[in-house]
């Protein structure tokens, strides 16, 4: 099916470890994006890219990395977790374009506890 | 940069009012500006999306939103709300060339019956 996979959907670390949350999409996609979103909050864009070989940072950045080596696959790193990064990742893809047909995709999400 | 604003941060209505959620919007050209709504646990659904043309949009589950550019704002609407439509409404811009898809804080809808 077309669409984001998000893996894993849940996790649990410890303060200082770290982990990648993997993000894929299968529609070729150029814009991909990370968000994460605190109880209660909106969704706020960690790091965006615009196609391979192509990233950005958005509004919260500080403590991930991300890496677009393919088309599909949009990987966020957590190096050094800590607990103010506990919190709900959602990856997104938009092919951005002319006139009213944007297809766009969300994942499920990443429910990530730090503790 | 762009930024949404979303002034309610909770709205409740009774089963069968009607609805109106407000965003307003801070952009340098014309925006693409979208409505989500997200059940609890769960992601994201698209309700509608703004591009150009026409500034009433309809989506789905009955919703529809007005574009005004000169108040800079996207009201989301519904003239009869279900208990079901209880969730939480998120307003976004974004821009072809700006490349980022901004979200406001967002909506929580209560419903009674």
């Amino acid at each position: 099916n077309a669409g984001v996979t998000q893996t894993p959907k849940f996790r649990i670390l410890k303060i200082g470890q770290s982990m990648t949350l993997q993000c894929t999409q299968d529609m070729n996609h150029n814009y991909m994006y990370w968000y994460r979103q605190d109880p209660g909050m909106g969704l706020k864009l960690i790091y965006y890219s615009v196609g391979a070989g192509i990233t950005d940072k958005g509004e919260v950045p500080n403590g991930y990395n991300v890496s677009r080596s393919t088309t599909e696959d949009f990987p966020l790193r957590l190096e050094l977790a800590a607990p103010s990064q506990t919190s709900v990742y959602f990856c997104a893809s938009i092919s951005w374009g002319a006139g009213s047909n944007q297809p766009q995709h969300f994942g499920d999400g990443t429910r990530l506890s730090i503790l | 940069a762009q930024s949404v604003t979303q002034p309610d941060i909770h709205i409740t209505v009774s089963e069968g009012a009607s609805l109106e959620l407000r965003c307003n919007y801070s952009y340098g050209a014309t925006p693409y500006l979208f409505w989500y709504v997200q059940s609890p646990g769960q992601g994201l659904q698209l309700l509608l999306k703004y591009f150009s043309g026409d500034t009433l949009v309809q989506g789905i589950k009955g919703f529809e939103a007005e574009f005004k550019r000169s108040q800079s704002s996207f009201n989301l609407r519904k003239p009869s709300v279900h208990w079901s439509d209880a969730a939480e409404y998120f307003c976004a811009v974004g821009a072809q060339g700006y490349n980022k898809l901004i979200f406001g804080a967002g909506t929580r809808l209560a419903v009674h019956p």
